[in-house]
């Protein structure tokens, strides 16, 4: 089975340029989350999709962050204008949506997001 | 919100002897607490993990212990090798908002030969 993908694994911007990040999910399942990881920090999350709704976003800056999952499969995360102080490795992750509260979550490798 | 705190922040033991990570949550309703393992540049991989139904969970050398009324859980490592170093990430999960996990801010593990 094919794991979370994330792509790119590195990028480098300056600050208030955009930049945009993509995921494509565990084949099936319908719960995607993204999170966004501080250096020395553990994830945080952003937003949370099942299937193409979204179920929380309350910790997104939605001044400069928006994300969609137009087709319930795929998601961009994006980021206009940056800031120096979104470095940081944006995280997306799945789970199936099926087993309610408590499921797995299963981890992409990140995209290294670094502001100058 | 729900609030995780991690100790200790790094943790340093010899090859062969037993790490202890510790973790408090603030929401009573969580009910969920799995346990992940992050190498330096790579993703974060689930570990174990175990329900508010238990108050114990064992995976060979890894096991995960559960105190719901001190609303804290606890991460053992017996046995410990060098592959076992990286950070170590508890976090927890309650009934509301979906699934969201909140984390807690790590533990660097170093075993030393």
């Amino acid at each position: 089975e094919a794991g979370v993908a994330q792509s790119p694994r590195y990028k480098i911007i300056e600050k208030r340029q955009s930049v945009a990040f993509w995921c494509n999910p565990i084949s099936g399942h319908a719960t995607l989350y993204w999170y966004q990881q501080i250096l020395g920090q553990g994830p945080k999350l952003l937003i949370q999709f099942q299937n193409n709704g979204v179920v929380d976003d309350s910790q997104l800056p939605k001044d400069r962050f928006s994300a969609e999952r137009l087709k319930g499969v795929d998601s961009t995360l994006k980021i206009q204008p940056a800031k120096l102080e979104d470095s940081a490795v944006y995280l997306c992750a799945s789970s199936s949506g099926l087993a309610g509260p408590g499921e797995t979550q299963y981890f992409g490798p990140g995209t290294r997001l670094l502001v100058l | 919100g729900e609030n995780v705190e991690q100790h200790p922040s790094t943790l340093s033991v010899q090859e062969g002897d037993s790490a202890v990570i510790k973790c408090t949550y603030s929401d009573s309703a969580s009910n969920y607490f799995p346990w992940y393992k992050q190498e330096l540049g790579k993703r974060p991989q689930l570990i174990i993990d175990i329900r508010s139904n238990v108050g114990e969970k064992k995976d060979q050398r890894i096991a995960v212990t559960l105190n719901k009324t001190a609303k804290h859980f606890s991460l053992h490592i017996t046995e410990t090798q060098p592959e076992d170093s990286a950070v170590y990430f508890c976090a927890a999960s309650g009934t509301g908002g979906g699934n969201k996990l909140t984390f807690g801010t790590g533990t660097q593990l170093k075993v030393e030969l």
